[in-house]
């Protein structure tokens, strides 16, 4: 099973900063990479997949990097509305599909 | 419009059953793989189980042999089978349809499963 390991746990930022997520697996998962956005009492929302295509309708300043094991989700300038629990899932592996531990974005 | 709705949660005792259903609307079920995907309270992501498109079903080890996936294109539904539920299971179960690859598009809401005496 491939383990992902997300970094940090919590990160405080404010308004119209930038924030960078890292996500780690195990083992290489090529490019087989999305990153989910989930606000309390929502289900998880698709920002990326293929590591680095946002999926239709995410804004621009959501972006994807990286391959192999380290990757990184980078918000350029964050908004009201961007602060949540930001997860990454690899499926380049499986079963199972498996899914990092989560990053929160919060109001510094 | 493009949407899952889960439906069949509820409380349940340690050693019972329940069985969750989702229902698509907006687009063509039949072409889509789907997949269970649980979250317990305040905690992350677990994947459950996926059927493709043929059929295909895949299990997670923590619940192989106690629960089953199925589906009804024909009424553009999903099922989960869920027995010999423990407190483990409790956690909300979201339907999700899967993109091009094994990542998932589309989640519905959620129906809450807890699992108590």
């Amino acid at each position: 099973e491939i383990v992902m390991t997300q970094s940090p746990a919590t990160l405080s930022v404010s308004p119209g900063e930038r924030a960078t997520l890292s996500c780690r697996a195990s083992q290489s998962v090529s490019s087989n990479l999305a990153w989910y956005q989930q606000k309390p009492g929502q289900a998880p929302r698709l920002l990326i997949y293929g590591a680095s295509t946002r999926a239709t309708g995410i804004p621009a300043r959501f972006s994807g990097s990286g391959s192999g094991t380290e990757f990184t989700l980078t918000i350029s300038s964050l908004q009201s509305e961007d602060f949540a629990i930001y997860y990454c899932q690899q499926y380049n592996n499986w079963p199972p599909l498996t899914f990092g531990g989560g990053t929160k974005v919060e109001i510094k | 419009q493009v949407q899952l709705v889960e439906s069949g949660g509820g409380l349940v005792k340690p050693g019972g059953s329940l069985r969750l259903s989702c229902a698509a609307s907006g687009f063509t079920f039949s072409d889509y793989y789907m997949s269970w995907i649980r979250q317990a309270p305040g905690k992350g992501l677990e994947w459950v189980s996926y059927i493709s498109s043929g059929y295909t079903i895949y299990y997670a080890d923590s619940v192989r042999g106690r629960i089953t996936i199925s589906r009804d294109n024909a009424n553009n539904s999903l099922f989960l089978q869920m027995n010999s539920l423990r407190a483990e299971d409790t956690a909300i179960y979201y339907c999700a349809r899967g993109g091009n690859l094994w990542y998932f598009d589309l989640w519905g809401r959620g129906t809450l499963v807890t699992v108590s005496s």
